[in-house]
């Protein structure tokens, strides 16, 4: 049964320290989308990839957060430093593209913490 | 820009049917859907609906699209108490855009 795969499920972590999130999407996809999803925004994109490249990380702020994807099988989402604010449940999610329709697969989500 | 928006909160008796109602912004759309999430879960795709079309159907889902209207709904038949969750649309304008989502409560 594929499916995506992030670690760590939760974290907790205190403000200024380093968060590393991870990702395996779904073997043979070539779209990777990352959301962060809170009470008050809602489900927000933060970047997404196509056949491992960036094609959008606008809504990611970048003094603090970087999105790659170092191969095929995994995708990685660092906040450095952590701040309280960006506590939130992350998700990753891997699709195939296509002309057209773009059903994305979900994976469970990281939830993060920062005191 | 490209939004969507829903109304954020239903309550419906079980054995009643549930809508829930969507409007998105960029007519450029070419798919909608209708996504599912449970607590503490990931999102998981429900149904679609390809832009051409007004009407689809599966099993207990109906999606109607009205695009002159750029509005979007999701009619569950016969609600169950396993269909309590969010409900999230979206819209594929270049990337995948979703709505604040939708929370379903089904009393008993």
């Amino acid at each position: 049964d594929a499916r995506v795969t992030q670690t760590p499920r939760h974290k907790v972590t205190e403000m200024g320290q380093e968060v590393t999130m991870r990702c395996q999407p779904i073997l043979g996809h070539n779209t990777v989308f990352w959301y962060r999803q809170t009470m008050m925004q809602g489900l927000e994109l933060l970047a997404y990839f196509r056949n491992r490249a960036p094609l959008d990380d606008s809504g990611m702020p970048k003094d603090r957060f970087s999105a790659e994807m170092p191969d095929a099988t995994l995708a990685t989402l660092k906040i450095q430093p952590s701040e309280p604010r960006d506590s939130a449940v992350y998700f990753c999610a891997s699709g195939l593209a296509n002309p057209g329709t773009e059903k994305l697969f979900f994976g469970s989500g990281t939830q993060l913490s920062v005191l | 820009g490209e939004d969507v928006e829903q109304s954020l909160f239903l309550s419906v008796r079980e054995g009643d049917s549930s809508v829930i109602n969507c409007t998105y912004t960029d007519s450029s759309s070419t798919y909608l859907y209708w996504y599912k999430q449970e607590p503490g879960a990931g999102l998981q795709l429900l149904t679609y609906i390809f832009s051409n079309m007004d009407m689809k159907q599966d099993q207990r889902l109906t999606v109607l699209l009205n695009k002159k209207d750029k509005h979007l709904s999701l009619r569950i038949a016969d609600t169950q108490t396993g269909d309590s969750a969010i409900y999230f649309c979206a819209e594929k304008a270049g990337k995948l855009i979703f709505g604040q989502g939708t929370t379903l409560q089904v009393k008993p």
